[in-house]
């Protein structure tokens, strides 16, 4: 089975930090994606990642970046955490590439608070 | 533009039931993949499914059965006799040529015993 990890489950922060969010995979996929998720609005991409040290910005990139060093690990950054940032973040990889039409495996998630 | 609408945000029924959860789709692609996951309280995103645009023969899973009709845009769910263990939020969501999943906004679904 597919496992995506995300390091916290639960993350408390304050206005004004920077705060790293990180997922690892351990099946070799080429793709990972981050996204948050608030009511009513289902999931919406941050950021995407093709392969390593390649990024690309999905639908609402802005107060956040990525990093890609290695294969298995996508880092979501929050150069400067504001309170509208309080979300649930989600993290995904997938196989095979830019054309890929692979399903999505998602991890856990990390519920995020800014104070 | 690219858009998936699950009009339903909840659903509440009562175990052995039978409850369809509705999915409408527009895309402009004539190449195109559909899925549905499942996201119980523990918060994980489960896929379910995924549907090429050119295969429209319905599937059916256990108790899980999906109707993809090309001819209204539309990829419905439905879980035959229910039982609590299906209390989740179930998105739908669309993949076409921007390398993207557009998500649904999520329908939560409750099981009542």
């Amino acid at each position: 089975d597919v496992k995506v990890t995300q390091s916290s489950r639960y993350l408390v922060k304050r206005t004004g930090e920077k705060v790293f969010l990180e997922c690892v995979q351990d099946m070799d996929h080429e793709n990972m994606f981050w996204y948050r998720q608030d009511p009513g609005l289902g999931l919406r991409l941050i950021y995407f990642s093709y392969d390593v040290k390649m990024k690309e910005k999905g639908d609402i990139p802005e107060g956040y970046s990525v990093s890609r060093e290695k294969k298995e690990r996508f880092s979501l950054i929050l150069e400067s955490a504001s309170t509208n940032q309080t979300s649930m973040y989600l993290c995904a990889s997938s196989l095979g590439g830019p054309g890929s039409y692979q399903p999505q495996h998602f991890g856990d998630g990390t519920r995020l608070s800014i104070l | 533009a690219q858009k998936v609408t699950q009009a339903q945000t909840e659903i509440s029924v009562v175990e052995k039931e039978d409850v369809t959860l509705d999915c409408v789709y527009e895309t402009r692609d004539t190449t195109y993949y559909l899925f549905w996951y499942k996201q119980p309280p523990s918060g994980e995103l489960v896929f379910l499914i995924r549907r090429n645009s050119f295969d429209e023969q319905n599937e059916i899973s256990g108790r899980y059965s999906w109707n993809f009709q090309k001819s209204t845009s539309s990829f419905n769910f439905t879980i035959t006799a229910s039982q609590v263990v299906d209390s989740a939020v179930y998105f739908c969501a669309l993949r076409g040529n921007t390398g993207k999943l557009i998500f649904g906004q999520g329908t939560t679904l409750q099981v009542k015993p």
